[in-house]
């Protein structure tokens, strides 16, 4: 069955310290997505990639960085720099006028 | 860029009563429009879409909506709910494929 899957579901961080969040499909996708999720404030873009080797900065793209070398991964970093990283992380594929896929998410919590 | 503007944050109904979960949108250029389901600390799944066409459009689990291009609203019903629809609801637009803007959210509960 065609999908998206990001890894780890439930990942902890301590401060200071860069997670790179997985997010892999199989859908032949040739857009991907990294949203953010908080209570009450719906999904926010943080990065968008269209085609491999080419991504834009979404609505809160400080403190993040991503990759994508190849259509089907499209890696999400956390870093440091990013004060408030609890959240849950959604990555979702997309292509011509099909509705986007999302993956089950990762739940990231700062310790 | 486009806005989306779901008018109720939360939405509780008995079961078996019909629903309305409303959705309004900013731009009136041609658009895409989806209403997706989010069960706790899951992935959003796909309820239903309009493209083109028809504006009355028919989705998964008994859900509809409407596309009202002069409102520019997309509002999601349901003649008769179930427990089991209880979760949150995201309306989301693109406008031809490019990128998606999603709404708040409304966190549906179902009243047994």
């Amino acid at each position: 069955d065609g999908g998206i899957t990001q890894s780890p579901k439930y990942l902890f961080r301590k401060e200071g310290q860069n997670v790179t969040l997985s997010c892999e499909q199989n859908l032949n996708h040739d857009a991907m997505y990294w949203y953010r999720q908080d209570p009450g404030q719906g999904l926010r873009l943080i990065y968008y990639s269209q085609i491999v080797n080419d991504f834009q900065k979404g609505d809160i793209a400080e403190g993040y960085s991503v990759s994508r070398e190849k259509k089907e991964s499209f890696p999400l970093t956390v870093t440091s720099a990013q004060k408030n990283p609890t959240a849950f992380y959604l990555c979702a594929s997309s292509t011509g006028t099909v509705a986007p896929v999302f993956g089950p998410g990762t739940r990231l919590t700062v310790l | 860029a486009q806005s989306v503007t779901q008018l109720d944050s939360q939405v509780p109904v008995f079961e078996e009563a019909p629903v309305e979960l409303r959705c309004n949108y900013s731009s009136s250029v041609s658009v895409y429009l989806f209403w997706y389901v989010q069960y706790p600390n899951q992935g959003l799944q796909l309820l239903l879409k309009y493209l083109s066409g028809s504006t009355l459009v028919k989705g998964i689990n008994g859900f509809e909506a409407e596309f009202n291009k002069s409102q520019t609203s997309f509002h999601l019903r349901k003649p008769s709910v179930h427990i089991s629809d209880t979760a949150e609801y995201f309306c989301a637009v693109s406008e031809e494929g490019n990128q998606f803007y999603f709404g708040t959210g409304t966190s549906l509960t179902v009243i047994p």
